[in-house]
């Protein structure tokens, strides 16, 4: 079945740093990949999405590019803040025969000052 | 538009009590879904339904879970005889669905659920 692997469980950073976050997935055909964010107290909600090979999605300075031949959508940002500090999660989602979205097992991300 | 709601924001139960959780979908939207998180386990689907048909409760644990979708615009979760283990964040998301209009999902804010 479809699958999400996300490598960090934390990510410890200092502001202005560079960040990478990296998600594999596992799924035939092109699902639309998806990163979510989660602040403290709140559900996850959509950061962005991409449905094609080498699409970039991107929002609030955040980016990444779907990439079939490594089947991998990795996160990133050149310069973190620290109110990025938060859990992102990678995912996965289909149209056709299913709502179900497969989500990663999140990254936690502390910025530190 | 509300988002989605979901009550009580926090509930506190007996060892063997009986808890149930509400869901109120975004107006409109056709998907809802329950998920369960922790600190060990992440985030755990549950269940879904679509057009208030569940479709998949293929992470539910069968025995003291149940969800219903009576109306459009409510979901309930009971947990029958909460245990210890039961105690998460649950998460209640709603998704416009239809083909071609797929998979970004809207959560509410969650329940904390504590069982002592």
């Amino acid at each position: 079945g479809d699958s999400v692997t996300q490598t960090e469980g934390q990510v410890a950073l200092s502001e202005e740093d560079f960040l990478t976050i990296h998600c594999n997935y596992s799924a035939s055909g092109y699902p639309t990949l998806f990163w979510y964010v989660q602040y403290p107290g709140e559900g996850p909600q959509l950061l962005f999405r991409a449905s094609r090979d080498k699409e970039k999605g991107s929002s609030r300075g955040f980016e990444a590019t779907y990439d079939k031949g490594t089947t991998s959508f990795h996160l990133r940002k050149a310069s973190v803040q620290e109110s990025d500090s938060a859990v992102y999660y990678c995912a996965l989602g289909r149209s056709s025969n299913t709502d179900k979205v497969v989500f990663g097992t999140g990254t936690r991300l502390q910025v530190s000052p | 538009n509300a988002g989605v709601i979901q009550t009580p924001r926090h509930k506190v139960t007996g060892k063997g009590q009986e808890a149930t959780l509400w869901c109120e979908p975004i107006s409109g939207h056709s998907a809802v879904f329950w998920y369960r998180q922790t600190i060990v386990q992440g985030l755990e689907f549950l269940t879904y339904f679509r057009n208030q048909a569940p479709i998949d409760d293929s992470g539910m644990p069968k025995e003291r879970f149940s969800a219903q979708m009576p109306n459009q615009s409510h979901s309930t979760l009971k947990i029958q005889s909460t245990q210890p283990q039961d105690s998460a964040v649950y998460l209640c998301a709603s998704s416009p669905g239809g083909e071609g209009n797929y998979a970004e999902q809207f959560f509410g804010p969650g329940t904390r659920l504590t069982v002592l």
